[in-house]
Order: structure tokens, then sequence, then C-alpha cells
């Protein structure tokens, strides 16, 4: 199994602004994923980030509104940048494989 | 990946057997059903995870028919804790880790 934190576990932000999600993961680990979960909707997979590689982003998801660091095997970063109401969700880091996936208690995100 | 259907909602009583179906007609060869549950305010966990027949684990049962275009979880004796939302997912492994979450069952448990 793997134990996931994420910091912040909520913020309250202004429009126009950023928010950087830390994920990080007590073992190492090759991918790591960054979900949203809008409210009272499903998860919706935004992208798969690779150590030492460029993330791999889903159908409607960019690097320029998400930009992704993922600098070592253990910890990644999820910016939501220049948001907007509509960017209020939860944002929910994963790691570990079809089997079984282990996800972190999520960020939840409300934009003014 | 299959797309799968479930019901949105359902609600049982404690000590009840509740069964969830969830439909993926287009199952691929090389697909796995699994399901998670999600309490509120928490990431979703694994439950279980099974290909054909029947699995069963500590947590709950998974049924699978022959031509795998369904399968049913079954949660034995819920009791209020058991409260959640169930999704169910179908991959290869082949395909990934990535994971598509459908739109999930929401199952009340009721005193």
């Amino acid at each position: 199994s793997a134990v996931i934190s994420q910091k912040p576990s909520r913020d309250i932000c202004q429009r126009g602004t950023s928010l950087t999600i830390q994920c990080q993961v007590d073992s190492q680990v090759t991918m790591m994923f960054w979900y949203r979960q809008q409210p009272g909707q499903s998860l919706t997979l935004i992208a798969t980030a690779n150590q030492g590689s460029e993330a791999t982003y889903e159908s409607g998801f960019v690097i320029d509104k998400f930009p992704i660091s993922r600098p070592n095997l253990t910890f990644s970063t999820l910016t939501v940048s220049n948001m907007s109401p509509e960017d209020s969700s939860i944002y929910l880091c994963s790691v570990g494989g079809m089997d079984t996936q282990y996800f972190g208690p999520g960020t939840r995100l409300t934009v003014l | 990946l299959a797309k799968t259907t479930q019901p949105i909602s359902m609600d049982s009583y404690e000590g009840q057997e509740v069964n969830i179906t969830c439909s993926h007609n287009n199952i691929a060869t090389n697909d796995y059903i699994t399901w998670y549950q999600q309490f509120p305010s928490q990431g979703p966990r694994f439950i279980i995870q099974g290909y054909k027949t029947k699995v069963t684990n500590e947590v709950a049962s998974l049924f699978i028919p022959a031509d795998r275009k369904s399968s049913t979880l079954s949660l034995p004796r819920v009791s209020l804790s058991d409260t959640a939302v169930y999704y169910c997912l179908v991959g290869s492994k082949a395909a990934g880790n990535k994971l598509t979450f459908g739109g999930g069952t929401r199952v009340l448990v009721k005193p």
C-alpha cells in the first residue's frame, strides 16, 4: 500500500490567481496521476506525471492551465493557473496500478 | 476503455445485502473489472477486482457472468458506514494504469 498526503487540504482563492497543490507519497513510484472531481460529480483524469519527463494530459486539459512538476519519485505538484469559479473542485493525486490505486485525501478548491 | 453504466443511487437498510449491477457491453478480452468506494471528503479506495466468475474478499463479492458484459458488486449485511459512492471501472492492465471513472452509484444505508 501507499500513503499519500496533499497540501493544502482546502483553499479559497480569487479568480485570476494560481494555486499549487502538493502531493507526497511515502514510497517511490514511477507514475502519479492527477484527478479533478467537480461538486457532486465523478472523477476525471487530468494528467499522468512520470518522473523525468513531461506530463501526459488528457483531452480537455492543457499544460498552460494545469502545469505539473515531478522532481522526484515521491513528489509532484499540480498548479491550477488563472483560476475561474469553474475550477472549483476537489483535486486528487493517486499512485498505483490497474490492480489497485491509492488516492490522496484531495484538495478542496473554491474560486470566488 | 470500455464504458460502464450503473444506477445513480440505491437505498438500503442496515443488515441487508446490497447488490449493484454494472453494465459494460463493450468489454474487451483483456479488460478487468474493478470496483472502488468513495466516502465523502475522501479519495476513492479499492474494493475488489475480477476477470470472470466470482471473486470474494473480506469486504465484498463480485459476480461476473460468462459473457462478462455486466458485473454485480455484492455488499453483505451493510451498516451505516457503508454509505458511499461505488464506482465500477473496466480496463486493461496493458493499457496503462490510468483509471476511467463512470458516474458511480450513491448508496445510502438507513437505520
